[in-house]
């Protein structure tokens, strides 16, 4: 089973509407992370979260928010999705005092 | 604000050669991490090596190696005896060492092994 899961895989939706993407894990890790991928750009961090009372900002958060249900859970959400925010997205992990961050599969998602 | 510079779009390398893909970095951190992620075209991202600042020897990770010279700001990914299966994208990525990990990325290098 993985460790980092990433629901749904796949999302089309329309401009304006809200969407949620969610991450689980089961890696005991304190630490979480939402990247977006565009093509030529690489990876640039959306938000992350130390732990459950904890959320911050990275590089690109305008237009995004994000929930810390619980340790292992993160979601993502587009409040009213725009085209520009067609991307593949990203969640990883990582444990504190630990340098490998571990990422889940992705979830492509199109605004059209 | 620290930057990483991958000017390799993409590499070919037969099978069974080695191949270098160059990372440069800029920051003004101390202290920081280097990292190599492979992106197949599956799209899962895969970690391959880690480097820290202050580490005095190159990272090894079975045919991984990372060649760090720091006075350059160099963090180069050498992938021995290449396989097909080494063609994918790959990430080079930096984080500065200060009890969290904010990685930036580059914009990646294509790899294409040929038989």
């Amino acid at each position: 089973d993985a460790d980092v899961t990433q629901t749904p895989r796949n999302r089309i939706t329309k401009t304006g509407k809200r969407i949620m993407l969610e991450c689980s894990q089961t890696k005991g890790h304190d630490r979480m992370y939402w990247y977006r991928q565009d093509p030529g750009l690489g990876l640039r961090l959306i938000y992350y979260s130390f732990d459950v009372k904890d959320i911050n900002k990275g590089e690109i958060s305008d237009g995004y928010s994000v929930s810390r249900q619980a340790q292992a859970k993160f979601s993502l959400s587009l409040e009213s999705a725009i085209p520009n925010q067609t991307a593949l997205y990203f969640c990883a992990t990582s444990a504190s005092g630990k340098n490998e961050q571990f990422f889940g599969p992705g979830t492509r998602l199109t605004v059209l | 604000a620290q930057k990483i510079t991958q000017t390799q779009p993409g590499m070919f390398v037969q099978e069974k050669e080695a191949v270098t893909l160059d990372c440069t970095y800029d920051t003004s951190d101390q202290s920081y991490g280097l990292f190599w992620y492979k992106q197949p075209s599956s799209g899962e991202m895969i970690f391959l090596i880690y480097q820290g600042s202050y580490d005095e020897q190159n990272a090894t990770e079975g045919r991984y190696s990372l060649n760090f010279q720091k006075a350059r700001k160099s963090a180069n990914l050498v992938i021995s005896a290449s396989q097909l299966g080494d063609s994918a994208m790959y990430f080079c990525a930096m984080s500065p060492n200060t009890g969290f990990q904010k990685l930036v990325f580059g914009t990646g290098t294509r790899l294409l092994v040929s038989p």
